[in-house]
């Protein structure tokens, strides 16, 4: 099974500014996702980003406010933009086994806008 | 994604067999049905998936109706550590590219009892 490393685990931020989290795997995989989860609630898909094209967001996020980038297939970073108190959620990298048919998570990061 | 239907909550005595309930009338014939848990503060855990056959392995059974519209997975002893939200999914059939992630519903918060 993949291992996940997320960095930072946590972060305590101001308003305005920008956030980049890292997620380093320990296998080479195509399909790394990135999700959002709002305190309470359940998981959201961000953007599903493939390493070579451009990464693919789902209704309601935007590349200027989630900048991605994929530049190996171990690698990927999440940058949350212009930071404001409706950002302070969980965000959580995942990647796609094709052998096994599954998905594995990060541990998250907890991210608190004040 | 087909739709999925699962309570809200749900007790259970530790040493018992947790049983979790999913409905998931509009699932395809190609969709698999998946199981993840999410312990308080961490990243989704696969408990396991199957498709038409009922499954096992080390940390649950999954036993799927045979018109396929509903599946229950089962802890056979549960211990305090199983306490998380679960949440089963029925997303399409991978077909590279695109957004495959998986959709997470609200799922079933399990509290297991002393």
């Amino acid at each position: 099974s993949a291992v996940i490393s997320q960095k930072p685990s946590r972060d305590i931020c101001q308003r305005g500014t920008s956030l980049t989290i890292q997620c380093q795997v320990d296998s080479q995989v195509t399909m790394m996702f990135w999700y959002r989860q709002q305190p309470g609630q359940s998981l959201t898909l961000i953007a599903t980003a493939n390493q070579g094209s451009e990464a693919t967001y789902e209704s309601g996020f935007v590349i200027d406010k989630f900048p991605i980038s994929r530049p190996n297939l171990t690698f990927s970073t999440l940058t949350v933009s212009n930071m404001s108190p409706e950002d302070s959620s969980i965000y959580l990298c995942s990647v796609r086994d094709e052998v096994l048919e599954k998905l594995f998570f990060g541990s998250g990061t907890q991210l608190s806008v004040l | 994604d087909a739709k999925t239907t699962q309570p809200t909550s749900m007790d259970c005595a530790e040493g018992r067999a947790a049983n979790l309930p999913c409905n998931h009338s509009t699932i395809s014939g190609n969709e698999y049905v998946y199981w993840y848990r999410q312990i308080h503060s961490q990243g989704p855990q696969y408990i396991i998936h199957g498709l038409k056959n009922n499954e096992t392995n080390e940390m649950a059974s999954l036993i799927i109706t045979e018109d396929r519209k509903s599946s229950t997975l089962i802890l056979p002893h549960a211990t305090l550590r199983d306490t998380a939200v679960y949440y089963c999914i029925a997303p399409g059939p991978y077909s590279g590219g695109g957004a495959d992630g998986l959709t997470f519903g609200k799922g079933t918060h399990l509290i297991i009892q002393p």
